[in-house]
């Protein structure tokens, strides 16, 4: 199995440009996220999914919107990328949104926002 | 306020020695605590949940809850330099929210 698959694995964009970035995950599994990490900061949630048709915001969701299109599928989407954005980014599921699930990781988007 | 601390480290250990990693977090309604593994340029893997006080093994590893105190530790037994990589403690039920807080994580090195 796959598991969590984000794409792409890179991206540099300017100052104002937008773009999607996508994840999927075969699992089947009810529960996606949106996670940054910035140097010396962790983990910080931008936005969730906890079933198909819903999203919520996390800790840091300016500048971002979400579309879980279905089960599989969550997608992040930069409207207007800042510098402030450059970051690496993961997606991941858990089977329930409940307390002890575990979490199941893509393998990163490394964002540069020039 | 939910928040989960770690000493950033680095964490520096000979080859088999025991590494002992701390996280402490301030809600105490936490339910569910997890250690995250992250390799430099990977994502992170789950090695070790704990939910009840007390301790959990897992082959080399250990994982330590007392919630009274509000600290939930990892310990690595014969550290190996495949150790080497940061540690992410995360707390879930804090606030009442099923949703992951993580700590800023902490970097091992295991030397030979």
């Amino acid at each position: 199995n796959a598991g969590v698959t984000q794409t792409p694995k890179f991206q540099v964009l300017k100052t104002g440009q937008s773009m999607t970035l996508q994840c999927a995950q075969d699992m089947n599994h009810n529960s996606m996220y949106w996670y940054r990490q910035d140097p010396g900061m962790g983990l910080r949630l931008i936005y969730y999914s906890a079933s198909e048709g819903t999203t919520d915001k996390g800790e840091v969701p300016n500048g971002y919107n979400v579309s879980r299109l279905n089960k599989r599928e969550f997608s992040l989407r930069l409207e207007s990328a800042a510098p402030s954005q450059t970051s690496v980014y993961f997606c991941a599921s858990t089977r329930y949104s409940t307390n002890n699930e575990k979490l199941f990781f893509g393998s990163g988007t490394q964002l540069s926002v020039l | 306020q939910k928040e989960v601390e770690q000493n950033s480290g680095p964490l520096s250990v000979p080859e088999g020695a025991i590494a002992s990693l701390n996280c402490t977090y301030s809600d105490r309604v936490s339910q569910s605590f997890f250690w995250y593994r992250q390799y430099s340029g990977k994502s992170p893997e789950l090695i070790m949940s704990i939910y009840s006080n007390g301790d959990k093994e897992d082959g080399r590893f250990t994982a330590q809850l007392n919630k009274a105190s509000q600290y939930v530790s990892l310990l690595i037994r014969d550290s190996q330099p495949s150790d080497s990589a940061t540690y992410l403690c995360a707390v879930n039920g804090a606030g009442g929210s099923y949703i992951p807080t993580f700590g800023r994580g902490t970097s091992l090195i295991v030397h030979p």
